[in-house]
């Protein structure tokens, strides 16, 4: 079975301070791995994903993320927080070519002026 | 513009009713999934379905039941055995593997179910 964890439920930064949202997964078989985004009532929005190939991934809004098998972590990251950037951020896997997508418990960014 | 088109936006549920949320896509996707948001809980999936006329449980699948009689629709109907219906519900679709929407996921807007 898979599952993902996402370390700290709400997390506060300052403006134009570096975000960093904790992603661990397990997984048996190497998995894809997705960062979505999810503004108040809306639904989710694709920030950037992890298939194959390098392991560094660039998505929107400024958003990366690393994907590293020794440590099964998919951290996300942006250099310089901005307002906009306040929202819910999920982790989420599924096996390579499998079905069954699996979120963590999302995050809450809170962007501090 | 091709999309996901959760429907209502807002629905209420009178104890004992069953009810139904709609999901349709033209995205031409074959699979389809429908999750449910709790506050701290992130998603969790109910159902879904990899073809027309095939469907499997999620995890919480217990006073839920879905159809996928046409590739376009997935519909969600909450029974009155789901004691706890309040949530979120999320309907997306999955491109195919290959191409530059290699296995995306496509999500709707949501609908909020709350009871009366």
């Amino acid at each position: 079975a898979q599952s993902v964890t996402q370390l700290g439920s709400h997390v506060s930064v300052s403006e134009g301070a570096l975000v960093l949202l904790r992603c661990n997964y397990s997984s048996s078989v190497p998995p894809y791995l997705f960062w979505y985004v999810q503004y108040p009532n809306q639904g989710l929005q694709l920030l950037l994903k992890y298939t194959t190939g390098a392991t560094l991934v660039k998505g929107i809004n400024g958003f990366e993320a690393e994907f590293k098998k020794s440590e099964t972590s998919f951290h996300l990251t942006k250099p310089s927080a901005h307002m906009s950037d306040a929202a819910e951020y999920f982790c989420a896997v599924v096996k390579a070519a499998g079905n069954k997508l699996t979120f963590g418990g999302g995050t809450r960014v809170l962007v501090k002026p | 513009d091709g999309g996901i088109t959760q429907s209502p936006k807002y629905l209420f549920r009178k104890e004992g009713q069953n009810v139904t949320l709609s999901c349709e896509q033209n995205l031409n996707h074959d699979a389809m999934y429908w999750y449910r948001q709790d506050p701290g809980q992130g998603l969790r999936l109910i159902y879904y379905s990899q073809i027309v006329n095939d469907f499997q449980k999620g995890d919480i699948a217990e006073g839920y039941s879905v159809s996928r009689e046409k590739k376009e629709s997935f519909p969600l109907t909450v029974t009155s055995a789901q004691k706890n219906p309040t949530a979120f519900y999320l309907c997306a679709s999955r491109s195919p593997p290959g191409g530059e929407d290699n296995e995306k996921l496509f999500f709707g807007s949501g609908t909020q179910l709350s009871v009366l």
